[in-house]
């Protein structure tokens, strides 16, 4: 069983859309989460931290289900500069990275 | 702050030729760490290092790979023999403190071995 599973899209969506990405993870026993943004052919990048009561950073919202082992973010007024792949990513001692979800954003 | 510098950035090699990644991480940062990404298997941690001492190698795929880190402020990553298999980007990520997520990652190496 994969140990963090995202939809690996892409996702086409046109500028000024709202886009949502879902993560599952497999270990319960997880302590923190985030999204990390990694741009074509570069590295990646943190983008925010995933809080259990949910948190906004901006047009970004990112949200944590402990229960049902999900991680959730939205993305809200896109804009072409937010085309990226965006990576889940739980940590247990050290960093599990999803595969990635990429998303186009389209004028 | 430079940020982490890696090099080479590309290299292109023949199988069975060995193969020398380098790393310099943020200056004050006491942990390191090896990753390799392909279309298939993803981001893979490879190994970590805290104030130079490797803690954790289980994700180093065979005895062909080793790494170093002979001081705070430079590591290797070497592929001997390199194999097709081992065409990748693998990047270097340095944090600081126990218990910091925030890594900060190099901008990789593109190996390619034919």
């Amino acid at each position: 069983r994969k140990e963090v599973e995202q939809d690996p899209g892409p996702f086409n969506v046109p500028e000024g859309a709202t886009v949502a990405f879902n993560c599952t993870y497999s270990n319960s026993a997880s302590q923190s989460f985030f999204w990390y943004r990694q741009d074509c052919r570069k590295e990646p990048k943190l983008l925010m931290s995933v809080y259990s009561s949910g948190n906004e950073d901006g047009r970004f919202t990112a949200q944590l289900n402990r229960a049902s082992q999900y991680i959730s973010l939205l993305i809200r007024d896109s804009k072409l500069s937010d085309s990226a792949t965006y990576l889940c990513v739980v940590a247990w001692g050290t960093l599990t990275f999803g595969k990635g979800t990429m998303l186009l954003v389209s004028p | 702050d430079a940020g982490v510098i890696q090099s080479p950035r590309h290299e292109v090699t023949e199988m069975g030729q060995e193969v020398t990644l380098r790393c310099k991480p943020i200056s004050g940062h006491d942990y390191l760490f090896w990753y390799r990404q392909t279309m298939m298997r993803g981001l893979e941690l490879l190994i970590y290092f805290n104030n130079n001492v490797p803690i954790d190698d289980s994700g180093m795929p065979e005895d062909r790979f080793s790494a170093k880190m002979p001081n705070a402020s430079f590591s290797t990553l070497k592929i001997q023999p390199s194999e097709p298999r081992d065409s990748a980007v693998y990047f270097c990520a340095s944090s600081q403190g126990q218990g910091s997520y925030e890594q900060y990652f190099g901008p990789g190496t593109r190996l390619t071995v034919t």
